[in-house]
């Protein structure tokens, strides 16, 4: 296993235009989140699953955001109608679920969002 | 809800010299703690992770950290720096129990090693 893979790693779009984004976690994994990291700053959760339900989403994620995980394996993050303040990076996490115990989260490469 | 501020955005220091990062988490439940490093152009990569037991917790790459539950704070150290340690450090926590794990990042310190 290669670790959590992002596509791309970089993505320069206009605004107003959408943008989808592809994570492939770690296999086994059922836990996979979507974290936003700008510039200078630490990363903020937006959303995770366990296997392809979303449980949890941030105020963050704007009607604008919507994440899938149709078979509990991949996840893809779109954003609609991007504008200058999407620009950052988005990182993607998996890990295990394990009864009763923190697990770590690997992260992916992440994908930078250029708004133009 | 929990908070964490990282007090340095930046430390500069020498080759072969010590380092410490420091970190202070607010919240109103038991947390476990984490340390995470960025390379450039990279994703998170987990230096290590206080669960539970012993406060001092050691972790890869020569890096260690002490959680002090009274002060609220989980700083990390490294007896001797190298010029490969050039990158940004995030502390991280995440609630005892809660379901999924989520993670709470600081804003970050970026240390620069100088030879």
């Amino acid at each position: 296993d290669t670790g959590v893979s992002q596509d791309p790693r970089h993505k320069i779009t206009k605004r107003g235009q959408n943008v989808t984004f592809r994570c492939d976690p770690i296999s086994e994994h059922n836990r996979l989140y979507w974290y936003r990291q700008t510039l200078g700053q630490g990363p903020e959760f937006l959303t995770y699953f366990q296997n392809e339900a979303q449980l949890e989403k941030s105020r963050l994620l704007s009607d604008r955001f919507s994440a899938e995980r149709p078979k509990g394996s991949f996840s893809t993050l779109e954003i609609q109608r991007t504008e200058q303040g999407d620009s950052a990076m988005y990182l993607c996490a998996s890990s295990p679920v394990t009864q009763g115990a923190n697990t770590e989260a690997f992260f992916g490469q992440g994908t930078r969002l250029t708004v133009v | 809800a929990q908070s964490v501020t990282q007090l340095d955005s930046q430390v500069p220091v020498f080759e072969e010299a010590p380092v410490e990062l420091r970190c202070n988490y607010s919240s109103s439940v038991s947390v476990y703690l984490f340390w995470y490093v960025q390379y450039p152009n990279q994703g998170l990569q987990l230096l290590l992770k206080y669960l539970s037991g012993s406060t001092l917790v050691k972790g890869i790459n020569g890096f260690e950290a002490e959680f002090n539950k009274s002060q609220t704070s989980f700083h990390l150290r490294k007896p001797s720096v190298h010029i490969s340690d050039t990158a940004e450090y995030f502390c991280a926590v995440s609630e005892l129990w809660a379901a999924g794990n989520k993670l709470t990042f600081g804003g970050g310190t970026r240390v620069l090693v100088k030879p």
